[in-house]
C-alpha cells in the first residue's frame, strides 16, 4: 500500500461546484502539505499543517481551505471551483526533523470546466 | 525574491550515457537543497538532500553536488537507464518558519535505447 494516498486520482467538475480532495498517510509523520503543480511551473504550496491543531497558509491559499481531521488525514477543499484551479494537486508529508516534504502522494488531476 | 532556476528544460540522452542537470538558486538564508525525481503520473520522490556543509551526496547512480558559495547545484546521472526518464526537480529550503521551499521548474530527461 502507498504511504501517502490521495483520492480521487482524477476529477472533472463544473465551475462553482464544491470539491474535496482527500489525503491519508501511514508514515506517522506530523507534517502534511498540499501543493499545486501547473505545466512548466514548479510546485506551489497551498497549505501546510505541522500537527492536528496547526494550519498555515502557503503562497497560493486564496480559493482553498483545508482540514486536518487527524494526524493521518489532511483534506483540501475548493469551496466554489473556477477554471484556473485546473491543475495537478499533490499531498505530501514530512517528519519534524527534516526540512520540507519527504513523501508525496501520486496526485489528483483536477479539471474544472 | 527567492528563485530556483533549472537547466536545461529538457534533454534526450542515449541509454548508458551520463548527463548532468543544473540548478541555480537565490534562496536566502539557505537551509538545504533537495533533488526529486518525478515519473509521469506519479508524485515526486526524494533523491538527495544536502545542507550547507555538504558538497556531494550520492544515491546509487545519482550524485548531487552543492556549491553554497556560488549557489549552484548539479545532479549527475551515471550510466543512464530507460527508467531514468522522468522530470528532475531541484528544491531549496530557506531558514524560516516552516522551512519555506522554493521549487524549480524541473528538467525533463528522456533516455532512449
Amino acid at each position: 500500500d502507498a504511504d501517502v494516498t490521495q483520492t480521487p486520482r482524477n476529477r472533472i467538475t463544473k465551475t462553482g461546484k464544491r470539491i474535496m480532495l482527500e489525503c491519508s498517510q501511514t508514515k506517522g509523520h506530523d507534517r502534511m502539505y498540499w501543493y499545486r503543480q501547473d505545466p512548466g511551473l514548479g510546485l506551489r504550496l497551498i497549505y501546510y499543517s505541522f500537527d492536528v491543531k496547526d494550519i498555515n497558509k502557503g503562497e497560493i491559499s486564496d480559493g482553498y481551505s483545508v482540514s486536518r481531521q487527524a494526524q493521518a488525514k489532511f483534506s483540501l477543499s475548493l469551496e466554489s471551483a473556477i477554471p484556473n484551479q485546473t491543475a495537478l494537486y499533490f499531498c505530501a508529508t514530512s517528519d519534524s526533523w527534516t526540512g520540507g516534504p519527504q513523501h508525496f502522494g501520486d496526485g489528483t488531476r483536477l479539471s474544472i470546466l | 525574491k527567492n528563485q530556483v532556476e533549472q537547466s536545461p528544460q529538457s534533454l534526450i540522452i542515449l541509454e548508458g550515457k551520463n548527463c548532468t542537470l543544473q540548478c541555480n538558486y537565490t534562496v536566502s538564508p539557505f537551509s538545504n537543497l533537495r533533488w526529486y525525481k518525478q515519473d509521469t503520473g506519479r508524485g515526486p520522490v526524494s533523491l538527495t538532500i544536502m545542507t550547507f556543509s555538504e558538497n556531494t551526496k550520492s544515491n546509487g547512480r545519482y550524485t548531487a553536488t552543492l556549491d553554497a558559495d556560488t549557489k549552484q547545484s548539479s545532479l549527475h546521472i551515471t550510466a543512464s537507464q530507460l527508467s531514468d526518464s522522468a522530470s528532475y526537480i531541484c528544491v531549496v529550503s530557506a531558514q524560516a518558519a516552516g522551512n519555506k521551499l522554493t521549487f524549480g521548474g524541473g528538467t525533463r530527461v528522456l533516455v532512449k535505447p
